[in-house]
């Protein structure tokens, strides 16, 4: 059963620290991962990631896929109480379905 | 622009009855979808839109569940004899391709509550 799993489940950091979220994946036909962030309802996308070993940045996010490990982590660097969200990590398959990790929750404390 | 709306933004409902859930995608977007999301859960793929037709249908959970899209714009998902355990968030996202080379834009969802 494909599979896509987050870690940590959950995040507590104050502003201004570095966090690292892992996802990790067990797909049939990999085509490209994805990362959003999720406040309300509505996900917004972050990053898609089809590439291993080449990493994409916006701001103070990075993200950077590993085929091998079949991993990838998303960094956020000098941390905002605005950061305070759910972060998914999706995996896309042949076929256009997206399969979804738990999230992790980032709560990040003024 | 205007991105993904659905309506109604809430919805209670009695077990047993009908809801129709509806979603605009972006113009010009040639690919659906439909998710869910439980309490505590992650996002859950339902069904997958490709022009009016859907190629995958794997995700839809029983027979109750059914969803149409009308002239390669808005869907409608519908479940049937609502349960308890249907209650959920219910988020449609459109991509302007099929080729699965974009990413996929979300609504603001729905929130249906069976009571």
């Amino acid at each position: 059963e494909d599979k896509v799993v987050q870690s940590p489940l959950s995040l507590v950091v104050h502003e201004g620290d570095t966090v690292t979220l892992n996802c990790s994946y067990e797909v049939t036909n990999f085509r490209s991962l994805l990362w959003y962030k999720q406040e309300k309802k509505a996900p917004t996308f972050l990053f898609m990631l089809t590439s291993s070993g080449i990493e994409k940045k916006s701001g103070r996010l990075s993200s950077i896929l590993d085929k091998k490990e079949l991993s990838s982590i998303l960094n956020i660097t000098a941390t905002q109480t605005g950061d305070s969200a759910i972060y998914l990590c999706a995996v896309m398959e042949y076929g256009n379905k997206l399969v979804f990790g738990a999230g992790t929750i980032l709560r990040v404390k003024s | 622009g205007a991105g993904v709306s659905q309506s109604p933004s809430n919805k209670v409902t009695e077990k047993g009855k009908d809801v129709e859930l509806r979603c605009d995608p972006i113009s010009g977007h040639t690919a659906l979808y439909w998710y869910r999301q439980s309490l505590g859960q992650g996002l859950e793929f339902l069904i997958y839109f490709q022009g009016n037709s859907a190629p995958d249908k794997s995700g839809l959970p029983s027979d109750r569940f059914s969803a149409e899209r009308t002239g390669g714009s808005v869907s409608t998902l519908t479940i049937q004899r609502t349960q308890q355990e249907d209650s959920a968030v219910y988020l449609c996202a459109s991509s302007p391709d099929s080729l699965g080379t974009d990413t996929q834009y979300f609504g603001p969802g729905t929130r249906l509550t069976v009571l």
